[in-house]
């Protein structure tokens, strides 16, 4: 069964960089989340995205912003990168519209090194 | 969503059930238990999700007690691609997206 994507898979940057990651989520599914797992943390949600339309919004910094296009992919955008900002992002995708209860599944993660 | 609370770690003899317990003492009426598992910096892993009645699914079961403030999360013959850490999560399910609260679960170790 397809699964979701994440690219790229392995980002380096220097402070100050922008960066961007995408999404990808499973066929269908109308639902994106974001997720940062810094090093030896849990994963902290940061923003979702419904049908295109921003959803929920955790502890995403200002310099962080996203958006969920036409196709449901996702892109997390990134800039003036910061040293603290090395972490695992995750993506998960869910289908919402008509679900009872909806299952997130997490794609493979993007690790980000910020130099 | 309710807060829960789950042992910081275990260990598990191959082939032998594992049993994952987690309290959810606050949980409400619309929430749902969710659990997940991590291994070792990969994606989060859907493992089985129940309101009130058990269920069971290729990969586990999992328990709710009566008054649902606790459940617990079976691996009935765990081996060593078992070992990872084990997230018990309670989430409102209401048509609309909704974010999942990660603690900081249950290390499980699956030893030969």
């Amino acid at each position: 069964a397809a699964g979701v994507i994440q690219s790229p898979r392995h980002l380096i940057k220097e402070k100050r960089e922008t960066a961007t990651l995408k999404c990808y989520p499973i066929p269908r599914h109308d639902t994106v989340y974001w997720y940062q797992q810094g090093p030896g943390q849990d994963p902290q949600f940061l923003i979702s995205f419904y049908e295109k339309m921003q959803s929920d919004k955790g502890s995403i910094p200002d310099r962080f912003s996203a958006q969920q296009f036409s196709d449901y992919h996702s892109e997390l955008n990134m800039s003036s990168l910061e040293l603290g900002d090395s972490a695992l992002y995750f993506c998960a995708s869910s289908l919402v519209g008509g679900s009872v209860a909806d299952t997130q599944y997490f794609g493979p993660g993007t690790r980000l090194t910020v130099l | 969503d309710a807060k829960t609370t789950q042992p910081t770690s275990m260990d598990c003899a191959e082939g032998r059930a594992a049993n994952l317990p987690c309290n959810h003492s606050t949980i409400s009426g619309n929430e749902y238990v969710y659990w997940y598992r991590q291994i070792h910096s990969q994606g989060p892993q859907y493992i089985i999700h129940g309101l009130k009645n058990n269920e069971t699914n290729e990969m586990a079961s999992l328990i709710i007690t009566e008054d649902r403030k606790s459940s617990t999360l079976i691996l009935p013959h765990a081996t060593l691609r078992d070992t990872a850490v084990y997230y018990c999560i309670v989430r409102v399910v209401v048509g609309t997206a909704s974010k999942l609260t990660f603690g900081t679960g249950t290390r499980l170790q699956v030893t030969l």
